[in-house]
């Protein structure tokens, strides 16, 4: 089955230790990507990835480290957790580098609490 | 003032009827408008999309975009329970942005 996988799907964890929220897709998509969603303020894009070894800031950056070592997997690193990165996280991934923006699949959330 | 504008609702509706969602944005530049399914602790899930003005339909769904007044419409006809979802729309340029969903309840 085409997917888009997280783990884990939820973590309560304290400030400041880090954590890894890890992403994988099995459609070979190029394009890679990473969104928190909270309420009221929609989806807002934290990083993304063209293709391996390429990444960049989307709008939120802050606070978030990515890395594209390999096609399938887009991991997204908390170095130093705080209570205002408390949210629901969502990676994505798309087929066509052209459209990639507009035809993303998205997978089924990490929900984290930062205390 | 936000780049995209949509109200979050909640919107209930009877089954049968027809849906009317819709969003405001400020930015000419928006090429691609697209609208997002979101099931409760789900992901998005990309309903359809369109390239600049004019309608696309596609089964019980159906996308507008009017570019002059900066404004897009999706429609559900003939509702049903399995459409009660949250509704985001999205739209781009050289980068996406998103409005803030709508969530529906279709009443069986």
């Amino acid at each position: 089955e085409a997917q888009v996988t997280q783990n884990p799907r939820y973590l309560i964890t304290v400030t400041g230790k880090k954590l890894t929220v890890t992403c994988s897709q099995n459609m070979n998509h190029e394009y890679m990507s990473w969104y928190r969603q909270d309420p009221g303020l929609g989806l807002r894009q934290i990083y993304y990835s063209m293709n391996v070894e390429v990444t960049d800031k989307g709008d939120v950056p802050e606070g978030y480290k990515v890395s594209r070592k390999e096609k399938r997997n887009f991991p997204l690193i908390l170095e130093s957790p705080s209570p205002n990165q408390t949210s629901l996280y969502f990676c994505a991934s798309a087929p066509e580098q052209g459209l990639a923006r507009e035809t993303q699949y998205f997978g089924p959330g990490t929900r984290l609490l930062v205390l | 003032q936000k780049e995209v504008e949509q109200d979050p609702g909640p919107l209930s509706v009877p089954e049968g009827a027809i849906v009317s969602l819709n969003c405001t944005y400020s930015n000419s530049a928006f090429q691609y408008f697209m609208w997002y399914r979101q099931y409760s602790r789900k992901g998005p899930e990309l309903l359809m999309y369109t390239y600049s003005s004019g309608n696309k339909e596609d089964g019980r769904f159906t996308a507008q975009v009017d570019k002059s007044s900066k404004y897009i419409s999706l429609f559900i006809r003939d509702s049903q329970p399995s459409d009660s979802a949250t509704y985001l729309c999205a739209m781009s340029d050289y980068k996406l942005s998103f409005g803030a969903g709508t969530t529906v309840t279709v009443r069986a």
